[in-house]
């Protein structure tokens, strides 16, 4: 089946530096990428909608500034936490659909987890 | 508006109890998707079932069976026979959308402890 691919599974930093989470699909052609967080013993919150070739839609509450995320291939989409502060860490998901009945083709990446110190 | 809502916070069983994870959905769309997904301590998502609107079928695969009722809104997850290796946080998800962008509404979760 198909497999998407996060990188780096864990992330440690300090405040203020800028994180790079990297989306991967590694079988097919992703249209569309979504970003996740999930808070410790929370659901998962979609950030945002990653669209190749354009920006990014982002969810009410979510700053764009912040979370900057850019899709430059159909395989590649990537989220930069930019000044990293503790309250940014959680738990990363992003996945990926193929498009057309995107429903029946979405698939979840394994994670990143970000600690901010 | 909660989209996905999954009432039970927290459940504990012991192995081979039977034990149904309720979920339910709110859309105003008449072609939607249901999934359930298992997330064990690993954190990775595990797919475990998709389920169409137009599709009210009961599904049963091995140990794992769902019942989807569209009068209720509802699409409940029940484990036969619990195994330990069942613990984990057990989420419902509603796709909406389906020809643009393909959200995914997921619920709070239920974590299950499945009890030796």
């Amino acid at each position: 089946g198909a497999v998407v691919s996060q990188h780096p599974s864990r992330v440690i930093c300090k405040s203020g530096t800028s994180v790079k989470i990297e989306c991967r699909s590694l079988d097919f052609q992703a249209t569309t990428m979504f970003w996740y967080r999930q808070f410790p013993k929370q659901s998962l919150m979609l950030m945002a909608t990653s669209n190749e070739g354009s920006k990014a839609t982002y969810e009410q509450g979510v700053e764009k500034d912040k979370f900057l995320i850019n899709h430059a291939s159909l395989t590649l989409s990537t989220l930069t936490v930019t000044s990293a502060h503790p309250e940014d860490s959680s738990f990363y998901i992003c996945s990926a659909g193929a498009g057309g009945r995107v429903a029946d083709t979405q698939y979840f990446g394994p994670g990143t987890r970000l600690t901010v110190l | 508006a909660q989209k996905v809502t999954q009432a039970q916070t927290e459940i504990s069983v012991v192995e081979k109890e039977d034990v149904t994870l309720d979920c339910v959905y709110e859309t105003r769309d008449t072609t939607y998707y249901l999934f359930w997904y298992k997330q064990p301590p690993s954190g990775e998502l595990v797919f475990l079932i998709r389920r169409n609107s137009f599709d009210e079928q009961n599904e049963i695969s091995g140990r794992y069976s769902w019942n989807f009722q569209k009068s209720t809104s509802s699409f409940n997850f029940t484990i036969t026979a619990s195994q330990v290796v069942d613990s984990a946080v057990y989420f419902c998800a509603l796709s909406e959308d389906l020809y643009n962008f393909n959200k995914f509404y997921f619920g709070s979760g239920t974590k299950l402890n499945v009890k030796p």
